[in-house]
C-alpha cells in the first residue's frame, strides 16, 4: 500500500530553534516534494526531490532512498515560517501525489 | 513564467447546486491535477488530464467531472453539491505528466 506517514504532527519552538520535520513512505518512489501552507492559502512547492540533498535559504531538504524517509530543516527559524509542513510523495507508476497529514510548526517569538 | 491561476478564490454555493472552478496552468505544462482538501485533511486527487483528455480519477462520484482546454487550462465541474464538498480545491499543473508540479493558491468552495 502506498503510504506518507510524517512526524511529529504538531511542533511549537522558539524563534532562533533548528527545525527539522520527518517523512517516511512504504515503497519506492519518483520523486517526493515538501509544500508549506499557511492558513487559510494554497499550497506553496519548496523541494522536489528524488535523491541526495536540497538548499534553498535558510530550508534543506535531504532524502534516504534506501531507508524511505526525508527531512526538512529549517535553519535560525523565525514566526514567517508558522505554517503547515507537507510530504507529498509520486510513487513509482502513479498519476498521483500521495500526501502526508502535515506537521503544524508554530514559531514563537 | 507565470504560476498556477485559480478562479475564483472563494465561493458559497447552496445544496443542490452546481459549481464550476477554473485553473490556468503554468506556461508549458500541459498536465492539470486537481485535489480536494476538507478541513484539517491532506489533498486528496480528484482526477488529472492529459492533452485534454483524463488520465487517472480518485475516489470521487461521477458528479465531480473536469475539462481541459487545448491552451492547457483546465475546469472542474460538480453537481449536485453537499454539504461535505466544503472544501479547498487545489490545481497543480506539470509537463508531459511528470512530477515537477505547480501549485495554484486554490478555491474554498463553502457549501450551505
Amino acid at each position: 500500500k502506498n503510504e506518507v506517514e510524517q512526524s511529529p504532527q504538531n511542533l511549537t519552538a522558539q524563534e532562533g530553534e533548528f527545525i527539522t520535520i520527518n517523512c517516511s513512505y512504504s515503497v519506492g518512489i519518483s520523486a517526493l516534494h515538501w509544500l508549506q501552507q499557511h492558513p487559510g492559502g494554497g499550497i506553496v512547492s519548496l523541494f522536489m526531490l528524488s535523491s541526495g540533498k536540497k538548499k534553498h535559504g535558510r530550508l534543506i531538504a535531504t532524502i534516504n532512498i534506501q531507508e524511505k524517509h526525508s527531512s526538512l530543516h529549517i535553519t535560525a527559524s523565525h514566526p514567517r515560517d508558522s505554517a503547515v509542513y507537507i510530504c507529498a510523495v509520486h510513487f513509482q507508476g502513479a498519476q498521483k501525489l500521495v500526501f502526508g497529514q502535515g506537521t503544524r510548526l508554530t514559531i514563537n517569538p | 513564467e507565470t504560476g498556477v491561476t485559480q478562479s475564483p478564490t472563494h465561493l458559497i454555493k447552496t445544496r443542490g447546486q452546481q459549481v464550476t472552478l477554473r485553473c490556468s496552468s503554468q506556461s508549458g505544462h500541459n498536465t492539470v491535477s486537481w485535489y480536494q482538501q476538507a478541513l484539517g485533511q491532506g489533498p486528496q486527487f480528484i482526477f488529472q488530464y492529459y492533452r485534454e483528455e483524463e488520465n487517472g480519477r480518485g475516489n470521487f462520484p461521477p458528479r465531480f467531472s473536469g475539462l481541459q482546454f487545448p491552451n492547457y487550462s483546465s475546469e472542474l465541474n460538480v453537481n449536485a453539491l453537499e454539504l461535505d464538498d466544503s472544501a479547498l480545491y487545489l490545481c497543480a499543473s506539470s509537463l508531459d505528466k511528470l512530477y515537477g508540479y505547480t501549485f495554484g493558491s486554490g478555491t474554498r468552495l463553502t457549501v450551505v
